[in-house]
């Protein structure tokens, strides 16, 4: 067990919908960050925040977006939602900006029909 | 652009070494990582090296690492059916140092062990 939660595990949903998925991290653990795990395009990050603040951005839509609480979870929001969404969404943390671990959640499935 | 390949799929008998590699294009990339994802689970850190490391061992787990060649490898001794998993090197990207923050993960390599 990692330390991070990620709830829901599984997430059915039809096109055109909005679904946020959520992460607890680590205790202790200020960093967040996401990753969308797809066949086709393999692990790609999405987005880093660090302490409230969005820190990094990869390859994230604009239908998509994040956020993290003050008191450090994190969610990923996800609109207008496509058949190309169905992936396996993780979150990871680490302690600070510039950590050489970070530790994954055991990740949300979506599933778009 | 940044990428990292990796073959798709290696078999080894029980007890054999496996070997993983991998090769990355962004010279500027301070960690190389090794991630372990077994099925219905997330990814496992198993181990990562410096960029100016030429090699690194932890416990069955050896890193080798040719700079030049942007060559990275990971060779498991006395393989197990529990090193059953997919394997993903990764590169630390180019936003900031060595952080986690943007990592480039390859496909991942399948690798089989048979009894």
């Amino acid at each position: 067990d990692s330390g991070v939660t990620q709830t829901p595990k599984h997430l059915i949903t039809a096109t055109g919908q909005r679904v946020t998925l959520r992460c607890s991290p680590r205790s202790g653990d200020l960093s967040v960050y996401w990753y969308q795990q797809s066949l086709d395009q393999g692990l790609q990050f999405l987005i880093h925040y660090y302490n409230g603040e969005e820190r990094a951005k990869g390859n994230i839509l604009e239908r998509f977006s994040a956020q993290q609480f003050p008191d450090l979870h994190s969610e990923l929001n996800l609109s207008s939602l496509e058949l190309g969404d169905s992936a396996l969404y993780f979150c990871a943390s680490s302690q600070g900006v510039m950590n050489t671990e970070a530790f994954f959640g055991q990740g949300t499935r979506l599933t778009v029909v | 652009g940044e990428d990292v390949e990796q073959s798709l799929f290696l078999s080894v008998r029980e007890g054999d070494s496996s070997v993983i590699n991998c090769t990355y294009t962004d010279s500027s990339s301070t960690y190389l990582y090794w991630y372990k994802q077994e099925p219905g689970a997330g990814l496992q850190l198993l181990t990562y090296i410096f960029s100016n490391m030429d090699m690194k061992q932890d416990q069955r787990l050896t890193v080798l690492l040719n700079k030049k060649d942007k060559h990275l490898s990971l060779r498991i001794a006395d393989t197990q059916t529990g090193d059953s998993a997919i394997y993903f090197c990764a590169e630390s990207g180019g936003n900031y140092g060595g952080s986690q923050g943007n990592l480039i993960f390859g496909k991942g390599t399948k690798l089989s062990v048979k009894p």
